[in-house]
């Protein structure tokens, strides 16, 4: 079965920096998906940026990235010049590993950022 | 765009008593799903449905119950409600997915929290 770690509970950064989110993954299948969401105090879920297990590059959205380590089983979210509304949950997950449907999510890390 | 529609936003239940999380999209999406979320932990799979007539348990469904007559709609049943349901309820829809590495997310109703006392 598929699994998700994110080992940072919480993180700090101050405003107009770069912050890197871990997340590392386990799975056997070749063929898998990795998200990232945010999740503001607000409560909604809101789909950042994705990479596939067979993509050659890093995938960009923004001022988004994603540090796509296969060989480690790590996918990290960079988020590059902070802003203020930055500040939420946010959760990687995978699809794969025996299920093409669903997706594993991990327990997340909050995020603050620091005017 | 209405995209996934959840109602109630909000309900308090009695131990014991049961109720239906309605979940709506209008997005022709096929796949549907329901996670729960605690409060400081990730979201876990209950039930999900990859088409009209056809649905699957997840990691955590005892407790609950779900069906799916049509393509837009995914309610959820509760039957004898218990503290331990108390949390927030996702509902999501997304694409037809042919293969793991599918670029197609879920999109996310924006929640139901549920209060058991």
């Amino acid at each position: 079965a598929q699994k998700i770690t994110q080992t940072q509970p919480g993180m700090f950064v101050q405003e107009k920096e770069a912050v890197t989110l871990d997340c590392t993954y386990d799975t056997s299948d070749p063929s898998y998906g990795l998200f990232w969401y945010k999740q503001p105090s607000s409560g909604e879920m809101i789909f950042l940026i994705y990479q596939g297990s067979y993509d050659q590059q890093n995938a960009t959205e923004g001022r988004y990235s994603l540090n796509f380590q296969k060989a480690r089983k790590s996918a990290n979210l960079v988020i590059s010049a902070s802003q203020l509304g930055d500040s939420a949950m946010y959760f990687c997950a995978m699809r794969g590993g025996g299920s093409n449907y669903k997706l594993t999510f991990g327990k997340g890390t909050l995020l603050t950022v620091n005017p | 765009n209405a995209g996934v529609t959840q109602t109630p936003k909000f309900r308090i239940l009695k131990i014991g008593q049961s109720m239906t999380l309605q979940c709506a999209q209008d997005m022709n999406h096929n796949y549907m799903y329901w996670y729960r979320q605690d409060p400081g932990m990730g979201l876990k799979l209950i039930y999900y449905s990859v088409g009209a007539g056809i649905t699957d348990k997840g990691e955590v469904p005892n407790g609950y119950n779900v069906s799916r007559s049509t393509t837009e709609d995914f309610p959820l049943r509760l039957e004898l409600a218990a503290p331990s349901q108390t949390s927030v309820y996702f509902c999501a829809s997304s694409f037809s997915v042919r293969v793991a590495a599918s670029n197609s997310p879920l999109h996310f109703g924006n929640g139901t929290r549920l209060t058991v006392t």
